[in-house]
């Protein structure tokens, strides 16, 4: 099947704003993800937006959500060297009778100082 | 409050050797998954549950077999490990379709 798409890799300097973008598959996906994995560490949630929303923007986090061109994105403001970590990007895709949550490949965020 | 918990955190196996690495969360949540995470691969699902007695495939289930005989564990075994199964397993669950909790990974090294 289709693929949730992420770039790998984004390098950043400190202060700057970064911005990671995702393509996703599913049309019907309710609620659409950015998860953070810290090193050594399982995925917890950042942020999410609902389908019939545009933007959000939670502090120093901006989601915006492109519906017709199935295109999200993740913008961080201000990036600290702490905000290094893989981003993933996830739908949830209607799979086997259920709604399952499906995830990109993860967008490797490097921040220099 | 420890959300979800996985165990064994890190194991090395022999080719052909089987073993299980165990799920539990307690939040009551009705929604378990595992998947498996691979350099530059992202995660995949291997198997999931929508609830105590159940189990489905995912994208990846060749290899692995799970049970969910109560609510709050969700069990994933591998009957024969090969070097191909060598990877970072993680759990997650929810309740409906809200936000996924995930637990810290079991690491598998097949030699």
């Amino acid at each position: 099947g289709e693929d949730v798409e992420q770039s790998l890799f984004l390098s950043v300097r400190e202060g700057d704003s970064s911005v990671i973008n995702c393509t996703y598959t599913d049309s019907s996906s309710t609620y659409l993800y950015w998860y953070k994995q810290e090193p050594g560490a399982g995925l917890q949630l950042l942020t999410y937006i609902f389908s019939n929303m545009d933007m959000k923007q939670d502090q120093r986090l901006t989601v915006l959500l492109n519906k017709k061109d199935k295109h999200l994105s993740l913008r961080i403001a201000d990036t600290q060297t702490g905000d290094s970590a893989i981003y993933f990007c996830a739908e949830t895709r209607f799979y086997g009778g259920s709604y399952i949550p499906t995830f990109g490949r993860g967008t490797s965020l490097i921040v220099h100082p | 409050n420890a959300g979800v918990t996985q165990t064994p955190k890190f194991r090395v196996l022999k080719t052909g050797q089987s073993m299980t690495l165990l799920c539990a969360q307690d939040m009551n949540h009705e929604y378990m998954y595992w998947y498996r995470q691979d350099p530059g691969m992202g995660l995949r699902l291997i198997h999931y549950s929508v609830g105590e007695g159940t189990t489905a495939k995912g994208e990846v289930p060749d290899g692995y077999n799970v049970s969910r005989l109560k609510k709050q564990n969700f069990l994933l075994g591998l009957e024969s490990a090969a070097p191909s199964q060598t990877s970072v397993y993680f759990c997650a669950s929810r309740m409906g379709s809200g936000e996924l909790f995930f637990g810290e990974g079991s690491r598998l090294t097949v030699l």
